[in-house]
């Protein structure tokens, strides 16, 4: 069975930049999450996804939004990059919204701010 | 609100040694608690999972945790430790009514001398 997947694995981005990064659930899980791992703030919800619906958002601005599309991947979207998102950014997914389910995590997508 | 506090940000140790790496957290209602490991350069790894029943929760790699609920506690343990145990910990709590989100401690920095 495949694991979570994400792309890229790197991303380089200048200020005020926009940045997409993918993720791809493991196959028969619908729910989709967000994390962000910046250096010294550990690991941070961000964002929640199930059956193509944001159901709940971390304590992050708008311009962090995504969407999740009708095969349960899902997109994180930054706008107007600011030096301090440079993080390591991972998607987990799990069995829909029964919240016993574990989250399974991918490898990350690094993002670099210069 | 939920919280979580890994007790040793870093914990030293030799080959074969017995380990214990502490986690308490703060829930006003029933809570669903994991151990995930990250190796360096990739996601997190699900070790293992308490949901209900039995306090003491078996994992992979050798690895088991004791749910104590009156001390608010989720101590991961292992009785005799490899070099390649080498990693971040990372203790986490889902609330039934944190709508998909987990909340992560602080990590531990495992390190196994040989």
């Amino acid at each position: 069975e495949a694991g979570v997947t994400q792309s890229p694995t790197h991303l380089i981005k200048t200020r005020g930049q926009q940045a997409t990064l993918r993720c791809s659930p493991i196959s028969g899980h619908t729910s989709v999450y967000w994390y962000q791992q910046a250096l010294g703030l550990g690991l941070q919800f961000l964002l929640w996804y199930d059956e193509g619906e944001e159901r709940n958002r971390g304590n992050f601005p708008p311009r962090f939004s995504g969407r999740q599309f009708p095969n349960y991947s899902s997109e994180l979207n930054v706008n107007a990059l600011e030096l301090e998102d440079s993080a390591l950014y991972l998607c987990a997914s799990s069995r829909g919204r029964v919240f016993n389910q574990p989250q399974h995590f991918g490898d990350g997508t690094r993002l670099s701010i210069l | 609100a939920q919280s979580v506090t890994q007790l040793d940000s870093q914990v030293p140790v030799f080959e074969e040694a017995p380990v214990e790496l502490r986690c308490n957290y703060s829930s006003s209602v029933s809570v669903y608690l994991f151990w995930y490991v990250q190796y360096p350069n990739q996601g997190l790894q699900l070790l293992l999972k308490y949901l209900s029943g039995s306090t003491l929760v078996k994992g992979i790699n050798g690895f088991e945790a004791e749910f104590n609920k009156s001390q608010t506690s989720f101590h991961l343990r292992k009785p005799s430790v490899h070099i390649s145990d080498t990693a971040e910990y990372f203790c986490a709590v889902s609330e039934g009514t944190s709508y998909g989100k987990l909340t992560f401690g602080q990590g531990t920095i495992l390190t196994v001398h040989p």
